[in-house]
């Protein structure tokens, strides 16, 4: 089975450009999430995808973070523009459903360091 | 509100000796526990996770856990370490009322040659 699929691996941007992360989650998962990991803390969740509806986005700072999941498969998380305190690795995960309970695969994160 | 301690940043031990990382949890009902490693440069891997039954849990490349309610903690353990489990170790914690995973800061291992 594939696991989750993250690109680009790395990306070197200057503060106020765009960046753009693309994931294709496990085939048939319906929940997509992605986390931000800054260096030395845990994951931060930033959105959670529904097949393509949004179930939460609190964490989201919406005035320079955008992502979607038009077709309930794939997903773009776009930073526009980016700040120094940006850089971080942006972890895409999927699982099979909703809630808790549900164990949630990893990709391998797509790294940003913003200069 | 739901919370996640790993008390130790950092944790050295030699090759071939046995591990255990901490982890303590806040929350009054029972959760589902995970047990995350992320290498270098990596992902994160699940390692094993508990829901129920048994409270001794046995996961991938020789890692066990157990569930102690009586100190709402879910310690991880390996009786010999090699020295590619060098990584940083995260504990989680999930519960019926919160969709979203609560995730302690990480332990980050290393290996003594």
């Amino acid at each position: 089975e594939a696991g989750v699929a993250q690109s680009p691996r790395y990306k070197i941007i200057e503060k106020r450009q765009s960046v753009a992360f693309w994931c294709n989650p496990i085939s048939g998962h319906a929940t997509l999430y992605w986390y931000q990991q800054i260096l030395g803390q845990g994951p931060k969740l930033l959105i959670q995808f529904q097949n393509n509806g949004v179930v939460d986005d609190s964490q989201l700072p919406k005035d320079r973070f955008s992502a979607e999941r038009l077709k309930g498969v794939d997903s773009t998380l776009k930073i526009q523009p980016a700040k120094l305190e940006d850089s971080a690795v942006y972890l895409c995960a999927s699982s099979s459903q909703g809630g808790s309970g549900n164990t949630i695969y990893f990709g391998e994160g797509s790294w940003l360091t913003v200069v | 509100a739901q919370s996640v301690t790993q008390p130790d940043i950092h944790i050295t031990v030699s090759e071939g000796a046995s591990l255990e990382l901490r982890c303590n949890y806040s929350y009054g009902a029972t959760p589902y526990l995970f047990w995350y490693v992320q290498s270098p440069g990596q992902g994160l891997q699940l390692l094993l996770k508990y829901f129920s039954g048994d409270t001794l849990v046995q996961g991938i490349k020789g890692f066990e856990a157990e569930f102690k309610r009586s100190q709402s903690s879910f310690n991880l353990r390996k009786p010999s370490v090699h020295w590619s489990d060098a990584a940083e170790y995260f504990c989680a914690v999930g519960t019926d009322s919160n969709y979203q995973l609560i995730w302690g800061a990480g332990t980050k291992l290393i290996i003594k040659p």
